[in-house]
């Protein structure tokens, strides 16, 4: 079974320019969470979407934003981009949530912003 | 809300070595417990996971983690590591379903493989 795809894996954008990522989970997942990973915070939770609901949110200000298809593909967007914005980004899906469980890594997206 | 220490930034260990990374974690019912390990330029791939049972659990690469809730812990071991065990390990904590905060991670821990 295919894992956790991520698209693009690079991005280089300029300040206030907005940029979109993709994320595609495994087969039968439903659930997708997105998580932001810099060397001074580490990696931090953005928010999570099921059922094309987003569900939960972290604390992250509202130029964050994302949606799930019906094929529980995922997008996040990010407007007017800061150089604080420059991260990995990471995509991880889940089976379910309804009872505990596992979350399934993708490779990121590197997004550098100049 | 949960939080999860780890208070090794960096060790280092000689090939054949045995590895013990420390977790302690924060969190008010019982934990989902997860490692996960992360090589440059990739993402996370997941080592183990404790949602309940059994305090000693098994993963992948020949891993183990002991969960002890009277010391808040969660820490990972390995008996004797290998060269291509050098990558970050992070240790998470999971709310139940219907909490508001995915997954928690520490900061992570840089391994270091002397030969």
């Amino acid at each position: 079974k295919a894992g956790v795809t991520q698209t693009p894996r690079y991005l280089i954008k300029t300040r206030g320019q907005q940029v979109t990522l993709s994320c595609s989970p495994i087969s039968g997942h439903r659930s997708v969470s997105w998580y932001q990973q810099t060397p001074g915070q580490g990696l931090q939770f953005l928010f999570e979407y099921f059922s094309e609901t987003q569900r939960n949110k972290g604390n992250f200000p509202g130029r964050f934003s994302g949606r799930q298809f019906s094929n529980s593909r995922s997008e996040m967007n990010v407007s007017t981009l800061e150089l604080g914005d420059s991260a990995l980004y990471l995509c991880a899906s889940s089976l379910s949530r309804g009872s505990p469980d596992t979350q399934y890594f993708g490779p990121g997206t590197r997004l550098t912003v100049l | 809300a949960q939080s999860v220490t780890q208070p090794d930034i960096h060790i280092t260990v000689s090939e054949g070595a045995s590895l013990e990374l420390r977790c302690n974690y924060s969190y008010g019912a019982t934990p989902y417990l997860f490692w996960y390990v992360q090589s440059p330029g990739q993402g996370l791939q997941l080592l183990l996971k404790y949602f309940s049972g059994d305090t000693l659990v098994q993963g992948i690469k020949g891993f183990e983690a002991e969960f002890k809730r009277s010391q808040s812990s969660f820490n990972l071991r390995k008996p004797s590591v290998h060269w291509s065990d050098a990558a970050e390990y992070f240790c998470a904590v999971g709310a139940r379903r219907g909490g508001a905060d995915g997954l928690t991670f520490g900061k992570g821990t840089h391994l270091i493989i002397q030969p």
